[in-house]
């Protein structure tokens, strides 16, 4: 079945302490995207890559670090810098970063920091 | 720049009478506009979204949007819930800068609550 997945689905960090989230997809995709969710804020964009070994900024960058080295994975690291990081975390990819394509989401990544 | 403001962050209803989720957006380009839902503890999944053509769109569930451009609004609605709609909703708009790349720009979501 092609799709996204992200792992795990719950985590548990110590303050001070960095967690890197996965999110694969097979779906062939060059567009892949990481969303920060908070309850009443909808999805707030944090990192985005269009292509291997790209990748810009979002909305909500600080705190944060991607890397795409392979189509199919898109890490991300939230740092110790990251004041406030307990939240859902969701990836999505698309065809391309066209402004007609849908975005196709993972399951995402509930982060509780104790 | 852009926004999507979503009127009512709650929408309670019964089993089986109408719903019209509200949303708005402030653009200064032509937009292209989605709707997404999702289900407890799960991703988001599409929908239906508004591109071109009949401003009138469906999906296969039994939702449907139209598109005003006059009063920038893209509602949501359903002649009839069942309790399976009971779900948080995200309109969005893809801003049509001409260059054909972008991003998607969420609302705060409204999460639909049906009772039986």
């Amino acid at each position: 079945d092609g799709g996204i997945t992200q792992s795990p689905k719950y985590l548990f960090r110590k303050e001070g302490q960095n967690v890197t989230l996965s999110c694969e997809q097979n779906l062939n995709h060059d567009a892949m995207y990481w969303y920060r969710q908070d309850p009443g804020q909808g999805l707030r964009l944090i990192y985005y890559s269009q292509i291997v070994n790209d990748f810009q900024k979002g909305d909500i960058a600080e705190g944060y670090s991607v890397s795409r080295e392979k189509k199919e994975s898109f890490p991300l690291t939230v740092t110790s810098a990251q004041k406030n990081p307990t939240a859902f975390y969701l990836c999505a990819s698309s065809p391309d970063r066209a402004v007609y394509n849908e975005q196709f989401f993972g399951p995402g990544t509930r982060l509780t920091v104790l | 720049a852009q926004s999507v403001t979503q009127l009512d962050s709650q929408v309670p209803v019964f089993e089986e009478a109408p719903v019209e989720l509200r949303c708005n957006y402030s653009s200064s380009v032509s937009v292209y506009l989605f709707w997404y839902v999702q289900y407890p503890n799960q991703g988001l999944q599409l929908l239906l979204k508004y591109l071109s053509g009949s401003t009138l769109v469906e999906s296969i569930n039994g939702f449907e949007a139209e598109f005003n451009k006059s009063q920038t609004s893209f509602h949501l609605r359903k002649p009839s819930v069942h309790i399976s709609d009971t779900a948080e909703y995200f309109c969005a708009v893809s801003p049509n800068y001409g260059g054909s790349q972008g991003n998607l720009i969420f609302g705060k979501g409204t999460k639909l609550s049906v009772k039986p």
